[in-house]
């Protein structure tokens, strides 16, 4: 597609709940990121792919938290036993070149988002 | 640890007023510093990026700069329009593959 997809767009989970959420970066990109964005607050970084290789899962905010990307294209953001404060809008972004090296990073492309409520 | 910080966080100007909006981080050390738009309820847009080396990229009526040696970038609006109405956000790249986002600044252009 011509940009980053996102889906589901609105999600409401039980707590306690499993959900996964999905990116389709724009095609041919090699760095994909998700962030967590609370209302009113910047992203906050969660997880980092080059390609299929997971290179920084250092923002993810608990063991509950998983994300793969396994053929280094659309990647899948899994949250477990979904509790309230997981709630907030979860982005994915994209970029043409991967940050190892880095002697050119490229933009970043954003998706809509997945808003994430949990009752 | 880099900290990004913007000032203002709410700013409100009547149509056609120049403004200018700050992004301060902790660390030099960085790769590039990204401008976004956030529209309520959507994703990000990038505006313009500027790599290390840099000193500043135009777009339209848009001008960022930096200097990394004090920490700094600004974005310089020109001629504001009510559709300029956003949240902007700045963003740099440091350390390893982090981007780590202000909190942004609410604009808002009245007609």
């Amino acid at each position: 597609g011509a940009g980053v997809s996102q889906s589901p767009r609105y999600k409401v989970a039980k707590r306690g709940q499993d959900v996964a959420l999905r990116c389709d970066p724009i095609s041919g990109h090699v760095s994909l990121f998700w962030y967590q964005q609370a209302l009113g607050q910047g992203p906050e970084f969660l997880t980092y792919f080059q390609n299929e290789a997971q290179l920084d899962k250092s923002g993810l905010p608990s063991d509950r938290f998983f994300a793969e990307r396994p053929e280094g294209s659309v990647s899948t953001l899994k949250i477990q036993r979904t509790q309230q404060e997981d709630s907030a809008v979860y982005l994915c972004a994209s970029s043409p070149k991967g940050l190892a090296g880095r002697s050119n990073t490229g933009e970043l492309f954003f998706g809509e988002g997945s808003r994430l409520t949990v009752l | 640890k880099q900290e990004v910080t913007q000032i203002p966080a709410a700013l409100s100007v009547p149509e056609g007023e120049n403004l200018v909006l700050n992004c301060s981080f902790t660390d030099s050390a960085i790769y590039n510093l990204q401008w976004f738009r956030q529209d309520p309820g959507k994703g990000l847009t990038s505006l313009l990026l500027i790599q290390s080396s840099q000193r500043e990229q135009t777009s339209g009526r848009l001008n960022a700069s930096l200097d990394k040696s004090s920490g700094r970038s600004t974005l310089y609006i020109a001629a504001s329009q009510p559709g300029d109405s956003a949240t902007y956000l700045c963003a740099v790249l440091s350390g390893t593959y982090k981007y780590i986002f202000g909190t942004g600044t609410r604009l808002k252009v009245l007609a």
